[in-house]
């Protein structure tokens, strides 16, 4: 089966650094997503990783390493507006439909003044 | 504006119900995607079209029925509604099948009374 586990939620004061990791076990990979979701809206695609390595996208960046099943998502300068849900994906090949990606069960950020 | 639309937003219905919700993307994908996302966050998917043709069927009910008129919308029609149904429900597209990122839908809260 398909196991990703990332922490339920996690505080941080505004302007400071967070870390949110995921970690994987699924049968095949082709890259993982990172995605935030506000409360009561649609997730939206943050990044992309599918080398291992990290890339960086201003105050988001995203790492992967394949070989230990492991990603984080790094915020920096922390924002109100970054509480948010975060959810990361992995996709993996399936038969006959290409990839499918699955999702864990998010991390809840809350940003306080 | 270009972008996947849902209708309707919000849905609240006696269980044995029959309802249906709509989903439109005028990206030009190719692909599009049932999620649900219970009350503990997690998204998980249900069904994806490719070109109108069912590529994934993931263990849903056979109360649960998507349909494609053609590539640019996926309908899912629900008979029966059960109390466990409560969710929000995420339409998404994407150029290919699980290659690219997804861009999804406002979402459509389901109430079953």
């Amino acid at each position: 089966g398909q196991n990703i586990d990332q922490p339920t939620e996690m505080t941080a004061t505004e302007g400071a650094i967070v870390q949110i990791n995921c970690t994987y076990q699924t049968s095949g990979f082709n890259g993982l997503f990172w995605y935030q979701q506000h409360a009561g809206e649609a997730p939206t695609f943050l990044s992309y990783n599918v080398l291992d390595g990290l890339e960086e996208k201003g105050r988001f960046s995203s790492f992967l390493s394949r070989s230990k099943g492991y990603s984080y998502l790094l915020l920096k300068e922390l924002q109100m507006k970054d509480s948010a849900s975060y959810l990361c994906a992995v996709r993996f090949p399936i038969k006959a439909a290409g990839n499918k990606l699955t999702f864990g069960g998010g991390t809840r950020v809350l940003v306080k003044p | 504006d270009t972008a996947v639309s849902q209708t309707p937003k919000y849905l609240v219905t006696q269980m044995g119900n029959d309802k249906s919700i709509k989903c439109e993307q005028n990206l030009g994908h190719d692909t599009m995607y049932w999620y649900k996302q219970d009350s503990k966050k997690f998204l998980k998917i249900m069904f994806s079209y490719n070109n109108k043709e069912l590529i994934i069927n993931e263990t849903v009910p056979n109360r649960f029925s998507p349909k494609s008129p053609d590539k640019a919308h996926l309908n899912l029609h629900i008979n029966s509604l059960e109390l466990g149904d409560s969710a929000v429900y995420f339409c998404a597209s994407s150029q290919s099948p699980g290659r690219d990122e997804q861009f999804f839908g406002p979402g459509t809260r389901l109430t079953v009374l």
